[in-house]
């Protein structure tokens, strides 16, 4: 099946600085997705892509959706201590006839200094 | 708006038993997914139902399985538990099928001794 490679696996970094983390694939996907997810609680949606090269920010995050539509990256900037979590990749591939594969990454673990 | 709630949301269990777990999406979406997690294979699809109908479904064995009511209301059921069942379940919502834009749920906490 198909799989996601994200890295790193976990990053400590200081408040202020800026944050990325990527994923790649040999795969091609339709849209990409990244997701925070916080201790006990489910993920949630933080930025879709869903054309080759575009480029999509929300707030200080930005995200890309790779050329060959095999790889993503989310960048974040002047990380705060709010910004603490895991953060997923996930692909989302059309196979017709309305199925699909969604596949996620294994996990960014970002801790912020303060 | 309510969010999605997943009931209950820690569970043990013994191998070999059965487990149902069940997830109340957002009003109005008629679409529920599954999601299995843990630590090691980290999140994973299992299927996805839209009203009252599986329309996808993940690599998972046949003891996992679903249903959906007319509510929009979904079960997970999981029988002859093993070991390696022990995860946490996420549910997620969406007003389609397949929509990227999916609410989840806190998840239920599943251990298996």
């Amino acid at each position: 099946g198909q799989q996601l490679n994200q890295s790193p696996q976990s990053m400590f970094i200081q408040e202020g600085e800026d944050v990325s983390m990527n994923c790649t694939s040999s795969s091609i996907f339709n849209t990409w997705l990244w997701y925070k997810q916080d201790p006990g609680e489910g993920p949630v949606l933080l930025i879709a892509l869903y054309k080759a090269g575009e480029l999509t920010s929300n707030g200080r995050l930005t995200a890309q959706f790779g050329i060959t539509r095999k790889d993503s990256f989310l960048n974040i900037s002047a990380s705060i201590p709010s910004d603490v979590g895991i953060y997923f990749c996930a692909g989302l591939a059309w196979s017709g006839a309305g199925s699909y594969q969604l596949t996620f990454g294994k996990g960014t673990k970002l801790s912020v200094i303060p | 708006k309510a969010g999605v709630t997943q009931t209950p949301r820690y569970l043990i269990k013994t191998r070999g038993q059965q487990v149902t777990l069940s997830c109340s999406p957002i009003s109005g979406h008629r679409s529920v997914s599954w999601y299995q997690q843990t630590p090691g294979q980290g999140l994973q699809f299992l299927f996805e139902y839209f009203s009252e109908t599986q329309r996808n479904k993940g690599n998972f064995p046949g003891r996992f399985s679903g249903r959906q009511f007319s509510n929009s209301r979904s079960e997970m059921n999981v029988s002859t538990l093993e070991l390696g069942d022990s995860a946490l379940y996420l549910c997620a919502s969406s007003s389609g099928v397949g929509q990227e834009t999916q609410y989840f749920g806190p998840g239920t906490r599943l251990l298996v001794l």
